[in-house]
């Protein structure tokens, strides 16, 4: 089963905010959060980490609540090219085999 | 973006006939990974590689075989090929393990199985 819920889709204005939210209430104490985005036909790419402190860098800012039990991916300003699934994948302790635990990820359409 | 390629980019066989998909990194990273994704199933590990020669079984490797000779190649080989294995397939690098950690995608290949 899934350890993460993300909803399956969202709308965003260009020029404003997206804010993704992620449920992962079963997270362990020294698991990260991770997110990454797929544009349509390519390959993954990364976005950012956390644990349990708020995170930025020049994509992205992960909002983690106080309990893990949840995050917020935040694009400050989205673009068209912004467009994409998004993946909240959060790496399960009881899996020694580098087993991951995906979201069903949340298809972000930024509208002009 | 990181120097990750994969060959061939796009394949069409039959079934029960072999097949290798190639990854080529040029960034000296020591962590190597194939994927395959589907529809409703997201990204599903096949195999990985913590160094030369060191490989092991991701969650759905039945069918799949892996071999990493040099640090810059990671060939992943269908012995014989169904239609359940057409996918597309990426491969990824990592300088750190475990699959949270940061990694690089590379551009995919469509393999269909006819």
């Amino acid at each position: 089963d899934a350890k993460t819920t993300q909803p399956p889709s969202m709308d965003c204005a260009e020029g404003r905010a997206a804010n993704l939210p992620c449920n992962h209430s079963t997270i362990s104490g020294n698991e990260y959060v991770y997110w990454y985005r797929q544009i349509h036909s390519q390959g993954p790419q990364y976005i950012i980490h956390g644990l349990k402190n708020n995170e930025t860098n020049e994509m992205a800012s992960l909002i983690i609540t106080e309990d893990r039990k949840s995050s917020t991916l935040i694009l400050p300003h989205a673009t068209l090219r912004d467009t994409a699934v998004y993946y909240c994948i959060v790496r399960v302790a009881e899996d020694s085999n580098y087993k991951l635990t995906f979201g069903k990820g949340t298809l972000l359409t930024v509208n002009p | 973006d990181a120097g990750i390629t994969q060959s061939p980019r796009h394949k069409v066989t039959e079934t029960g006939t072999p097949v290798t998909l190639r990854c080529h990194q040029t960034e000296n990273h020591r962590y190597m990974y194939w994927y395959r994704q589907d529809p409703g199933h997201g990204l599903r590990l096949i195999h990985y590689s913590y160094g030369v020669k060191d490989t092991d079984k991701g969650e759905v490797s039945d069918g799949y075989s892996v071999s990493r000779s040099k640090t810059e190649d990671f060939l992943l080989t269908l012995e014989s090929a169904t239609s359940s294995q057409t996918s597309v397939y990426f491969c990824a690098i990592s300088d750190r393990g475990g699959w949270g950690n940061e990694q690089f995608f590379g551009p995919g290949t469509r393999l269909t199985v006819l």
